[in-house]
């Protein structure tokens, strides 16, 4: 069974632009989730999403978005990028929601430079 | 809102010794508690998670971690080390009650020697 795949794998921005980033869960898994990981920040969750609609969410700016598709594929959007965003994004799926403790598995995760 | 503490940021131990690395949380009641391991360049992976139940907690690679409620502890323990353990390792807390809100600690970072 193919892992959590996770495009592009790198990208580079500069400020105020905006990025889509794409997920694509293990197939059978409903649940995704969104993390960001920065050297000053440490890992964060951004949200996730379950059955298309989104069931949880960090503490994060309104500028980050996401969505799910009816076949559980992910996307992230972060609008007006700020030099701060720039971090590894992490995806990660599970069978069901989080809450259920149904193991979540991630993927290599996108590395996003912002200039 | 919930917190995570791993103490140390580093830790050396040589190939075969022990190791402990330890964790400690801030929740008003039991919560999920996670460990995860991820080697450079790569995502994380699940070594074990807590539940509810055993407080002793077996996972992949050899890990096992126990939940102390008194201590709000969650220390992870593996006999006996190998080199391919090196990696950052990562101690997470997670909301309860219907939603799911996780939070990781800072991570440590363990160096093994041959």
């Amino acid at each position: 069974k193919a892992g959590v795949t996770q495009t592009p794998r790198y990208l580079i921005k500069t400020r105020g632009q905006q990025v889509t980033l794409s997920c694509s869960p293990i197939s059978g898994h409903r649940s995704v989730s969104w993390y960001q990981q920065t050297p000053g920040q440490g890992l964060q969750f951004l949200f996730e999403y379950f059955s298309e609609t989104q069931r949880n969410k960090g503490n994060f700016p309104g500028r980050f978005s996401g969505r799910q598709f009816s076949n559980s594929r992910s996307e992230m959007n972060v609008s007006t990028l700020e030099l701060g965003d720039s971090a590894l994004y992490l995806c990660a799926s599970s069978t069901n929601s989080g809450a259920s403790g149904d193991t979540q598995y991630f993927g290599p995760g996108t590395r996003l430079t912002v200039l | 809102a919930q917190s995570v503490t791993q103490p140390d940021i580093h830790i050396t131990v040589s190939e075969g010794a022990s190791l402990e690395l330890r964790c400690n949380y801030s929740y008003g009641a039991t919560p999920y508690l996670f460990w995860y391991v991820q080697s450079p360049g790569q995502g994380l992976q699940l070594l074990l998670k807590y539940f509810s139940g055993d407080t002793l907690v077996q996972g992949i690679k050899g890990f096992e971690a126990e939940f102390k409620r008194s201590q709000s502890s969650f220390n992870l323990r593996k006999p006996s080390v190998h080199w391919s353990d090196a990696a950052e390792y990562f101690c997470a807390v997670a909301t309860t009650g219907g939603s799911y809100i996780p939070t990781f600690g800072r991570g440590t970072s363990l160096i093994v020697h041959p």
